[in-house]
């Protein structure tokens, strides 16, 4: 099974900051890897595919990065609305393995 | 716009049944494959299980392998998860989930439900 680590737990920023992410594979899943955001009481919302990919409506200042086994997901400047758990995952192998998420929080 | 509406949660004891149902919509239900995402209370998300669009493959979680069954009805646009021998660790909400590409490409997933609640008691 593919092991997702996330870094770091938890991430304090104020609105309008960058806040960058980090997702790291135990082996490499090449560029099959999703960023979700995650928000009490709804299911998670698709933003990144492909590493890199924008899912349709997602906003600009949502941005993902890397291959291999080191990804990162960059929010460019923090909205209210953005304040939630972020989780990634990959799709190369059985089982799909989700990280442990990021929460990020308002500094 | 595509919708996916879960039911069927509610409280079991230990070593029962239940089936979860996900009502499908806004899309051709049978060219997606389909998966199952739980979330236990205050933990992350984990994947459970995935049909192809026809039904023609399944794969599952460990945890869950040999105890739930994923299936699907494309006359009827719903996806299934029958669980048996439930277990404690098997409360959390179950979220059905939409892959995005069509066929069986890749099983990245771009559209979820609000998720059904699955309490399962000892």
């Amino acid at each position: 099974e593919i092991v997702m680590t996330q870094s770091p737990v938890t991430l304090s920023v104020s609105p309008g900051e960058r806040a960058t992410l980090s997702c790291r594979a135990s082996q490499s899943i090449t560029s099959n890897l999703a960023w979700f955001q995650k928000k009490p009481g709804q299911g998670p919302r698709l933003l990144i595919h492909g590493a890199f990919n924008r899912a349709t409506g997602i906003p600009a200042r949502f941005s993902g990065s890397g291959s291999g086994t080191e990804f990162t997901l960059t929010n460019s400047s923090l909205q209210s609305e953005d304040f939630a758990i972020y989780y990634c995952q990959q799709y190369n192998y059985w089982p799909l393995t989700f990280g442990q998420g990021t929460k990020v929080e308002i500094k | 716009q595509v919708q996916l509406v879960e039911s069927g949660g509610n409280v079991v004891q230990s070593g029962r049944s239940l089936r979860l149902s996900c009502a499908a919509s806004g899309f051709t239900f049978s060219t997606y494959g389909m998966h199952w995402v739980r979330q236990a209370p205050g933990k992350g998300l984990e994947w459970v299980a995935v049909i192809l669009y026809d039904g023609s493959n399944k794969e599952y979680a460990d945890s869950v392998k040999g105890r739930f069954t994923i299936s699907r009805d494309n006359s009827k646009n719903t996806l299934y998860l029958q669980m048996n021998g439930l277990r404690p660790e098997d409360t959390a909400v179950y979220y059905c989930a939409k892959n995005g590409a069509a066929w069986a490409a890749k099983h990245y997933l771009d559209h979820w439900g609000q998720g059904t609640l699955v309490t399962v008691s000892s």
